[in-house]
């Protein structure tokens, strides 16, 4: 099972973009990567998933690098709704269920 | 579209007590899921089911029993509640194993249970 590796906090300011990264070195061929976010006092959310090279939607866009030993969620220009904590998972589709790490807790202030 | 349900959402049990939390899903999802989320930590698996008539223990699963009462619910009880049951309860549900592409986990807002 691929261990990740996050930032536990981070700060930023109001109109930036932000960018999480996350480490899993030992990712394996057919494992792929998906984050979550959680508001306070919410249930956690999907936000994005992919396997290689750029996902985009509506919410985030994901980097992952040829050798897929780490991956960056990029949010643009945050807001102050955006502060909340964001979980980096590898899944492996042989197993049945997702094992969720820390997360990052992203603050973003005015 | 109510999505995933649970109640109560509030719950303050003295040791020893028992009780169930509900949860429940209208989005005809074949698995579910009960978490629990002790403060400022991540989310652990308790017990899970990955359809309907199984159940299959997650990493956390001493102290709690599941029922997958038919397709839609999915209760967790306590049966002698202690002080390290403390924590947030989260369920959730997905279209299919969450391992597979495109089948999201999709979660309640979560039981917030104090044990005295």
């Amino acid at each position: 099972l691929a261990k990740t590796t996050q930032p536990i906090s981070m700060d930023s300011y109001e109109g930036q973009e932000v960018n999480i990264t996350c480490s899993h070195n030992n990712i394996a061929t057919n494992d792929y990567i998906t984050w979550y976010q959680q508001f306070p006092s919410q249930g956690p959310r999907f936000i994005i998933q992919g396997y290689k090279t750029k996902v985009t939607n509506e919410v985030a866009s994901l980097f992952i690098p040829a050798d897929r030993k780490s991956s960056t969620l990029s949010l643009p220009r945050v807001s102050l709704s955006d502060t909340a904590v964001y979980y980096c998972l590898v899944v492996n589709t042989g197993r049945r269920a997702l094992t969720f790490g820390s997360g990052t807790r992203l603050q973003v202030q005015p | 579209n109510a999505g995933v349900t649970q109640t109560p959402k509030f719950q303050v049990l003295k040791t020893g007590q028992s009780m169930t939390l509900q949860c429940a899903q209208d989005m005809n999802h074949n698995s579910m899921y009960w978490y629990r989320q002790d403060p400022g930590m991540g989310l652990r698996l308790i017990y899970y089911s990955a359809s309907e008539g199984t159940t299959d223990k997650g990493e956390v699963p001493n102290g709690y029993n599941v029922s997958r009462l038919n397709k839609r619910e999915f209760s967790l009880r306590l049966e002698s509640a202690a002080p390290s049951q403390t924590s947030v309860y989260f369920c959730a549900s997905s279209p299919s194993i969450p391992t597979v592409p495109n089948s999201p986990l999709h979660f309640g807002n979560g039981t917030r249970l104090t044990v005295t």
